[in-house]
């Protein structure tokens, strides 16, 4: 099972909702990522986990909490988010960290109004 | 991490070998290079990954030349499928490493 799997697909928003995003993967990984893609461009890293524990935050704004409650589950906790935080948001995971090979999930398209 | 550079699209037809080359000048002795395939809105799917010489599985070939400046994915046979997006990366395997995707390549195939 190479399967990473976000939910929901799809998520519509207002400016003070706070919304959660899932992802799971029982491959054993021991990283996982979140990934934003704008349209027409390429993936950008937000976070990674190692080993269940924050590793990189590549100055990501604080309305995006990221938590990772075990081995298998990754969330991304959205509060307050603007329109341009409009995009797909893409989960990740890689036997470890140092891995150049990653398998994504597909995605949850966010719509923030 | 290296930079790399690939053409912004391509366009081929059905049966056709695609050939797409990426750029990476600045790669590093311990870096890898790996290629990911993009449909639209559907996440990235690594294809192949390489360090030296050539690298063949059931999708692609990875063509690498011993100065390692440059890297070719080579698609045999395209389908309308293979449309697509495909990433460049270049990378070391060890700790702390983290994929920076470049602009990638628009792949069309016609009939």
């Amino acid at each position: 099972d190479t399967e990473v799997t976000q939910t929901p697909k799809h998520l519509v928003m207002g400016m003070t909702n706070k919304k959660s995003l899932k992802c799971e993967q029982h491959m054993g990984h021991r990283a996982m990522y979140w990934y934003k893609q704008k349209a027409k461009k390429p993936p950008e890293l937000m976070f990674v986990y190692s080993y269940e524990k924050l590793s990189i935050n590549e100055s990501v704004p604080s309305r995006f909490s990221p938590e990772c409650p075990n081995s298998s589950l990754l969330n991304l906790h959205l509060h307050a988010l603007q329109p341009e935080d409009s995009a797909l948001y893409l989960c990740a995971s890689s036997q470890n960290q140092g891995s150049n090979i990653q398998y994504f999930g597909a995605g949850t398209r966010l719509s923030v109004l | 991490l290296a930079k790399t550079t690939q053409p912004i699209s391509m366009d081929s037809y059905e049966g056709q070998e695609v050939n797409i080359t990426c750029s990476h000048n600045n790669i590093a002795t311990n870096d890898y290079i790996t290629w990911y395939q993009q449909f639209p809105s559907q996440g990235p799917r690594f294809i192949i990954q390489g360090y030296k010489t050539k690298v063949t599985n059931e999708v692609a070939s990875l063509f690498i030349p011993a100065d390692r400046k440059s890297s070719t994915l080579s698609l045999p046979r395209v389908s309308l499928s293979d449309t697509a997006v495909y990433y460049c990366l270049v990378g070391g395997s060890g700790g702390g490493n983290k994929l920076t995707f470049g602009t990638g390549t628009q792949l069309k195939v016609e009939l």
